[in-house]
């Protein structure tokens, strides 16, 4: 079965950092261009990043560029998303993808609180 | 800034009957290869989304036959024929190149 399990979620206050992990299995992810995308509680889906097969190709929406790096280890099939100086705005549900959106995760919440 | 702009936002649909979402693009989706990349995404209560339609009107593997898509450039269209209970939801449209819009979202909700 093609799988995708995120972790990594939690609760950090304003500022702190996060580490989010995508575990695939029943696919091998380096034949694939991967993302990240999240969704705000009740809101609607914002792609946050990518990364092509090798990891040297990285994009990032606007509001994250400088505090979140796509990252990948093909050996281990995982995909990474590395969350600093996080704000309140960045609350949401984080899934990891496929590139074209034919594989999802289940998603890991993350909260920005104090 | 590319924006993907979806209509209606809310849909209500007799069961049987059918269903049409807009998503209209800022700029064309056509790519250099020729190709026009625009995705549908299907996200049902509580779970995750799924990929409906792929290249504007490739459905995907298990996608029930109801569900079409087409369009070309900047507008494209995702059409249910005949509603089910099942596709109660929120339907978004996405770009497959930078910066990977997607759509508001239409919630579709049975009258």
């Amino acid at each position: 079965e093609v799988q995708l399990v995120e972790s990594g979620g939690g609760l950090v206050q304003p500022g702190g950092s996060l580490r989010l992990s995508c575990a695939a299995s029943g696919f091998t992810i380096n034949n694939y261009w991967m993302m990240w995308v999240r969704q705000p509680p009740g809101k609607g889906l914002e792609w946050v990043a990518n990364t092509n097969e090798d990891g040297r190709s990285k994009y990032y929406v606007d509001s994250v560029k400088g505090r979140f790096t796509i990252s990948r280890d093909n050996a281990e099939n995982a995909l990474y998303l590395q969350m600093n100086n996080l704000r309140v705005e960045d609350t949401a549900v984080y899934y990891c993808a496929e590139k074209e959106g034919a594989v999802w995760g289940q998603g890991t919440t993350v909260t920005v609180s104090s | 800034d590319v924006v993907m702009t979806q209509s209606p936002l809310s849909l209500p649909v007799t069961l049987g009957q059918p269903a049409s979402i807009s998503c209209k693009s800022s700029q064309t989706l056509v790519h250099s290869d020729g190709n026009t990349y625009l995705n549908w995404f299907q996200q049902r209560p509580g779970q995750s989304p799924r990929r409906l339609i792929y290249k504007v009107s490739n459905r995907d593997s298990g996608v029930p036959d109801r569900f079409s898509g087409s369009g070309s450039g900047t507008d494209f269209t995702l059409k249910i024929s005949r509603v089910e209970a099942e596709d109660v939801g929120i339907y978004y449209c996405r770009r497959s190149s930078y910066p990977y819009t997607f759509g508001q979202g239409t919630k579709l909700e049975i009258k």
